[in-house]
């Protein structure tokens, strides 16, 4: 069965700091592995994913994740916050019958 | 153009009615999906239609029930509404049903059943 666990459901950083964002799955089949965002009262966007290939992806707006199998982890990261990056994350995994399974998000704060 | 579009953007009623909930998707995808997100955010798949077949039906309450005229089209109706149906419902389209196809979603129907 497929899960995904987000550590931290709230971040709060500093306006040009470092985000992170933590997740790691488990998954009986290979992990495709998807990062949405969702502003509020907005649908969710795809900020970015990992399918096969390079491990590190990038994605809109500045932010990548890195794919890293031993650790069964897909952290989302980037150099430097902005007003505008203040939302819910979710990260996610696809199922085999093509569902996405979601973590329970983590809600990222930005101050001034 | 709005690629993936849900009606209404808010719906509230009473215990008991019956409502339903319309999906369209003008990209020309093959597969759709209903997602329910809790109040606490977090969110479940309901359905996944391919092609017009109901490929995923989880565990859901019968009162649910998806109908898919065309392969543009997902609506979600439900019967004998209850408190806790309150949510707020997404809409999603991908390409081909495939597990790396990206998932693209509409802006959510916020239900609320008094």
């Amino acid at each position: 069965a497929q899960s995904v666990t987000q550590l931290g459901s709230h971040v709060s950083v500093s306006e040009g700091a470092l985000v992170l964002l933590r997740c790691n799955y488990s998954s009986s089949v290979p992990p495709y592995l998807f990062w949405y965002v969702q502003y509020p009262n907005q649908g969710l966007q795809l900020l970015l994913k990992y399918t096969t290939g390079a491990t590190l992806v990038k994605g809109i707006n500045g932010f990548e994740a890195e794919f890293k199998k031993s650790e069964t982890s897909f952290h989302l990261t980037k150099p430097s916050a902005h007003m505008s990056d203040a939302a819910e994350y979710f990260c996610a995994v696809s199922d085999p019958g093509t569902a996405l399974i979601f973590g329970k998000g983590t809600t990222l704060s930005v101050s001034s | 153009d709005t690629a993936v579009s849900q009606t209404p953007k808010y719906l509230v009623t009473q215990m008991g009615n019956d409502k339903s909930i319309k999906c369209e998707q003008n990209l020309g995808h093959d597969t759709m999906y209903w997602y329910k997100q809790d109040s606490k955010k977090f969110l479940k798949i309901m359905f996944s239609y391919n092609n017009k077949e109901l490929i995923i039906n989880e565990t859901v309450p019968n009162r649910f029930s998806p109908k898919s005229p065309d392969k543009a089209h997902l609506n979600l109706h439900i019967n004998s509404l209850e408190l806790g149906d309150s949510a707020v419902y997404f809409c999603a389209s991908s390409q081909a049903g495939r597990r790396t196809d990206t998932q693209y979603f509409g802006p959510g129907t916020r239900l609320t059943v008094l």
